[in-house]
């Protein structure tokens, strides 16, 4: 089993571009997450989902939009990125009981 | 809304020393409590999931308690070795099956 995959594994945008973030789970797992982890912080929620075809913000969704058409995929959109969305991306995804599988993560820098 | 602390930020210690790691929350109606272990430039590892019925978690050298009432946790880590140095996060499980972390214990343990 892979676990979690994210794609790409690093990303530079310019202001204004758009990009999509790609995380896939091989473990069957009903619940998926974005996170984002600023330096020297813990990770913050972005969306989540309980299930394909749902999604749910989380605490810092603003300018992000999230899809869940298959249930081992999830995907993180950025329409307008900004210097702000500097980050390091973490998809996550577990079952209703267990706890949460990281994949690697994706370091994006906006300029 | 939930905010988790961890105190210290960092910790430098001597190879073989027993320590703890400090977690605290603001609200105590958590389904469980998690620790996560960060290596530099990696995702989270999953190290001990405490439900909110327990009062202890054992894996190896690694003990994890909670006491809900206080809005603590800790996490005890048995004669430490160079390899444990990592970012140590605990996260709080508020019922949506997403989590807030904290900031994370960065520790150092010195051959």
């Amino acid at each position: 089993n892979a676990g979690v995959t994210q794609t790409p594994k690093f990303r530079v945008l310019k202001t204004g571009q758009s990009m999509t973030l790609l995380c896939a789970q091989d473990m069957n797992h009903e619940y998926m997450y974005w996170y984002r982890q600023d330096p020297g912080m813990g990770l913050r929620l972005i969306h989540y989902s309980v299930g394909e075809g749902t999604t749910a913000k989380g605490e810092v969704p603003d300018g992000y939009n999230v899809s869940r058409l298959k249930k081992q995929n999830f995907l993180l959109g950025l329409e307008s990125a900004a210097p702000s969305q500097t980050s390091v991306y973490f998809c996550a995804s577990s079952t209703s009981t267990d706890t949460q599988y990281f994949g690697p993560g994706t370091r994006l820098t906006v300029l | 809304k939930q905010e988790v602390t961890q105190i210290p930020a960092a910790l430098s210690v001597p190879e073989g020393e027993n320590l703890v790691l400090n977690c605290s929350f603001t609200d105590s109606a958590i389904y469980n409590l998690q620790w996560f272990r960060q290596d530099p430039g990696k995702g989270l590892t999953s190290l001990l999931l405490i439900q909110s019925s327990q009062r202890e978690q054992t894996s190896g050298r690694l003990n994890a308690s909670l006491d809900k009432s206080s809005g603590r946790s800790t996490l005890y880590i048995a004669a430490s070795q160079p390899g444990d140095s990592a970012t140590y996060l605990c996260a709080a499980d508020t019922g949506r099956r997403a989590l807030t972390f904290g900031s994370g214990t960065r520790l150092q343990v010195q051959p």
